[in-house]
């Protein structure tokens, strides 16, 4: 099973307020990740978590604010979003350093957010 | 982690084997080819990775040239439902950022 699911599917939200966004995975993958895909372009990573700790920002404006409280759970916590922010959220996991040298990342289906 | 380049579009007919070139001239030794793809509006899709030798799974065929500057990925079969972009990626370190370049819109027509 290389499922990685991500609620919600579909999110709307102003500018004031404040949503989540949430990634599981159970396959026992240690390293976990935030891409963001703007339309007609690749996916750029934003964070990376290795056995839950924060190990790559990359360079994120702080109205992004990650978290995983637990090896299966990641999550994406937003506020005061601009409408430039509106993409979709894609999480990605992986088995991490024990994966030794190929370490293939699985994706979630995303969440499309709109930042009205 | 290497770029690489591939052409921006592609069409197959439905039922033909989908030949899907990249080149990395700059890959290093440590470095792996992984292949995913992305239809529309959906997150990436893992296909199939190698190194130096031909890989085969059940989605499709990775051929490597020995030099290892390029590769060639074979959708054997192509249906409609294989219409999507195909990114070819070079990456070597756990934990970092899959580079995805712009890949190559597939679309495969009755």
């Amino acid at each position: 099973d290389t499922e990685v699911t991500q609620t919600p599917k579909h999110l709307v939200m102003g500018m004031t307020n404040k949503k989540s966004l949430k990634c599981e995975q159970h396959m026992g993958h240690r390293a976990m990740y935030w891409y963001k895909q703007k339309a007609k372009k690749p996916p750029e990573l934003m964070f990376v978590y290795s056995y839950e700790k924060l190990s790559i920002n990359e360079s994120v404006p702080s109205r992004f604010s990650p978290e995983c409280p637990n090896s299966s759970l990641l999550n994406l916590h937003l506020h005061a979003l601009q409408p430039e922010d509106s993409a979709l959220y894609l999480c990605a996991s992986s088995q991490g350093e024990l994966a030794g040298p190929t370490d293939t990342q699985y994706f979630g289906p995303g969440t499309r957010l709109t930042v009205l | 982690d290497a770029k690489t380049t591939q052409p921006p579009s592609m069409d197959c007919a439905e039922g033909r084997a989908a030949n899907l070139p990249c080149n990395h001239s700059t890959i290093s030794g440590n470095e792996y080819v992984y292949w995913y793809r992305q239809i529309h509006s959906q997150g990436p899709q893992y296909i199939i990775h190698g190194l130096k030798n031909n890989e085969t799974n059940e989605m499709a065929s990775l051929i490597i040239t020995e030099d290892r500057k390029s590769s060639t990925l074979i959708l054997p079969h192509a249906t409609l439902r294989d219409t999507a972009v195909y990114y070819c990626i070079v990456h070597s370190n756990s934990g970092y950022a899959l580079n995805f370049g712009k890949g190559t819109s597939l679309l495969v027509t009755p």
